[in-house]
């Protein structure tokens, strides 16, 4: 069965600081990945996806991600954190062929020091 | 609609009660999907729906709870006899079909007492 690791349960970095969130997965095959990102009280939102092709994917409010295939690892990363990035960020993975349920990790939870 | 709507957004239940949730998808959306989020956790799926077909419910933890879509629009997801370990916030997604990103709802919280 596919699973998604997020060994960072909690994250604190100063306001302007460069961010790194891990994910590790596990699949038979390489999945489509994604990254969540949730609000207090607001819906997931989708920073960005990877299907295939460029390892190095751009997503909304300056974030971007690398997969590397050799880690299993999709790791999260923006060069210099917002205080409004503070949220809850979620790696997900989907099974090849799309159309499939998401399986979540458990979380990142980010605060931004000012 | 402009996005996913859930409702009711908050819901309180005695324990054995009967409590249905309803998501309104994308206009469109072809695929539609219910997660659980317990506190701390991430999201874990329940059921797919393809148009009016329940294509996956492997998720779904019991015979007490049961989802459907009749016309391939709204979905319904219906607890039985809730027990206080049915609480969590209760997702829904949709998308307009593979490789396409996914819309989530803002979710319905049941607080089961």
């Amino acid at each position: 069965a596919q699973s998604v690791t997020q060994p960072d349960i909690h994250i604190t970095v100063s306001e302007g600081a460069s961010l790194e969130l891990r994910c590790n997965y596990s699949y038979g095959a390489t999945p489509y990945l994604f990254w969540y990102v949730q609000s207090p009280g607001q819906g997931l939102q989708l920073l960005l996806k990877y299907f295939s092709g460029d390892t190095l994917v751009q997503g909304i409010k300056g974030f971007e991600a690398e997969f590397k295939r050799s880690q299993s690892s999709f790791n999260l990363r923006k060069p210099s954190v917002h205080w409004s990035d503070a949220a809850e960020y979620f790696c997900a993975v989907e099974g090849p062929g799309g159309g499939n349920k998401l399986t979540f990790g458990t979380g990142t939870q980010l605060k931004v020091e000012l | 609609g402009a996005g996913v709507s859930q409702t009711p957004s908050n819901k309180v239940t005695e324990k054995g009660k009967y409590v249905e949730l309803r998501c309104d998808p994308i206009s469109g959306h072809t695929a539609l999907y219910w997660y659980r989020q317990s506190l701390g956790q991430g999201p874990e799926f329940l059921i797919y729906f393809q148009g009016t077909g329940a294509a996956d419910d492997s998720g779904l933890p019991n015979d007490r709870f049961f989802a459907v879509r009749p016309e391939g629009s709204v979905s319904t997801l219906k607890i039985q006899r809730t027990e206080r370990g049915d609480s969590a916030v209760y997702l829904c997604a949709s998308r307009a079909g593979s490789n396409t990103e996914a819309f989530f709802g803002q979710g319905t919280r049941l607080t089961v007492v």
